[in-house]
């Protein structure tokens, strides 16, 4: 069965220090990989997306994530965490001809960012 | 272009009681998908609706229901709530495949809507 793992339920950085977010994936065929984050009280939001083009995928608001298809992983960076990076981490996979619809998510990760 | 919007925002129910949840995707997605939110479980998928069909159902028992309508929104159902099933209730739209096939394009969420079961 294919499944996301999300490495730490919670990180924790200072202001301006690299952010990693990580992520590893289960999988028989071929992933599609997300990264979403959630303020509180709201939906997800995209951040970046893989879909088996270029390995090292760049998104919104200076993250970006590499899929590593020996290590099955997927791990978000950012190079300087900003106050308003605090907020959820959502990792998720969908598979191209088996499943209508379905986004498998892992259980989160939240981010801190002290001043 | 608007957003996936979901109303309520906000519920509050007993249990036994049911309580329907609306769906409204971005203008041109026909596919809907709903997710329920826990503390506990995270988020799990529900169901999938594309041209008023459920493609695709997750493992919750059959007290959770939904439909769409010819214009792509999309209702979900829950009968007889029981305290376990508050939570926060997403959906999200995309658009479909080719030929309506499975798609992995990308899924844009609405704001939720938060029930609580008392």
């Amino acid at each position: 069965a294919q499944s996301v793992t999300q490495l730490g339920s919670h990180v924790s950085v200072s202001e301006g220090a690299l952010v990693l977010l990580r992520c590893n994936y289960s999988s028989s065929v071929p992933p599609y990989l997300f990264w979403y984050v959630q303020y509180p009280n709201q939906g997800l939001q995209l951040l970046l997306k893989y879909t088996s083009a270029a390995t090292l995928v760049k998104g919104i608001n200076g993250f970006e994530a590499e899929f590593k298809k020996s290590e099955t992983s997927f791990h978000l960076t950012k190079p300087s965490a900003h106050m308003s990076d605090a907020a959820e981490y959502f990792c998720a996979v969908t598979f191209i001809g088996t499943s209508y619809g379905k986004l498998t998510f892992g259980q989160g990760t939240i981010l801190t960012v002290h001043p | 272009k608007a957003g996936v919007t979901q109303t309520p925002r906000y519920l509050i129910k007993t249990r036994g009681q049911q309580v329907t949840l609306s769906c409204s995707p971005i203008s041109g997605h026909r596919s809907v998908s709903w997710y329920q939110q826990t503390p506990g479980q995270g988020l799990q998928f529900l169901f999938e609706y594309f041209s008023e069909t459920q493609r695709n159902k997750g493992n919750f028992p059959g007290r959770f229901s939904g439909r769409q309508f010819s214009n792509s929104r999309s209702e979900m159902n829950v009968s007889t709530l029981e305290l376990g099933d508050s939570a926060l209730y997403l959906c999200a739209s995309s658009l479909p495949g080719l030929a309506g096939g499975p798609s992995t394009d990308t899924q844009y969420f609405g704001p939720g809507t938060r029930l609580t079961v008392l």
